[in-house]
């Protein structure tokens, strides 16, 4: 199985801040790799799909990207770019690769003000 | 409205079995790829299982393969979980979820149904 892994677990940040959030695959995942925002008591909503597409509806402030090796082949490492903090923002993101079954999340990142 | 209901959560005894239903409305059912995942209370999310369009692949996680079994009916637009054996360990919040392609996420969530296991 791949196992993700995200970082930080926790994160302090304030109205208006520029934050990152990194996921990393136990492999390569051909850049299937989704982002998705939960807010206590809701389901999760996704906001980013295949590394760094923009699901629709999903403000642009919001933004994936993920590495890439020398010949092109896609990387092992991805991030989430919340570009300028706004209240709602504050929730818990998760990363998803669907590269192959079992399609594995991470383990959250808490986004905390 | 895109939906998703799920119903079907309770209680259970260790060992028990419980089965869930998750009913779908306002887009193409047939269309989309279905999949179970579940939440431990404060924990993260954890995938389960997964069924194509037309049910003919069908994936699960090692934590409840042989015990859970995941089925749809397209001419219903519902989505079955049926779980069997449950452990203490199975206690979570279940939701159901699709995409139109496995690929790239799940676009389409439900509310979630809570099931709880306990003697």
């Amino acid at each position: 199985d791949i196992q993700m892994t995200q970082s930080p677990s926790s994160l302090s940040a304030s109205l208006g801040d520029r934050v990152t959030i990194t996921c990393r695959s136990s492999q390569s995942i051909n850049n299937y790799l989704n982002w998705y925002q939960q807010k206590p008591g809701e389901a999760p909503k996704l906001l980013i799909f295949a590394a760094s597409s923009l699901q629709s509806g999903v403000p642009s402030r919001f933004s994936g990207s993920g590495s890439r090796l020398s010949g092109g082949r896609s990387g092992t490492d991805f991030s989430l770019i919340i570009s300028s903090l706004r209240p709602e923002d504050f929730a818990t993101y998760y990363c998803q690769q669907t590269y192959s079954a079992p399609h594995t999340f991470g383990q959250g990142t808490k986004l905390e003000i | 409205e895109v939906q998703l209901v799920e119903s079907g959560g309770g209680s259970a005894q260790p060992g028990g079995s419980q089965r869930l239903s998750c009913a779908a409305s306002g887009f193409t059912f047939n269309t989309y790829t279905m999949t179970w995942v579940r939440q431990t209370p404060g924990k993260g999310l954890e995938w389960l299982s997964y069924i194509t369009n037309t049910g003919s692949i069908i994936y699960y996680a090692d934590s409840v393969k042989g015990r859970f079994t995941i089925s749809r009916d397209n001419a219903k637009n519902s989505l079955f979980l049926q779980m069997n054996n449950l452990r203490v360990e199975d206690t979570a919040i279940y939701f159901c979820a699709g995409s139109l392609h496995y690929h790239y996420g799940l676009d389409v969530w439900g509310q979630g149904t809570t099931v709880t296991v306990s003697s």
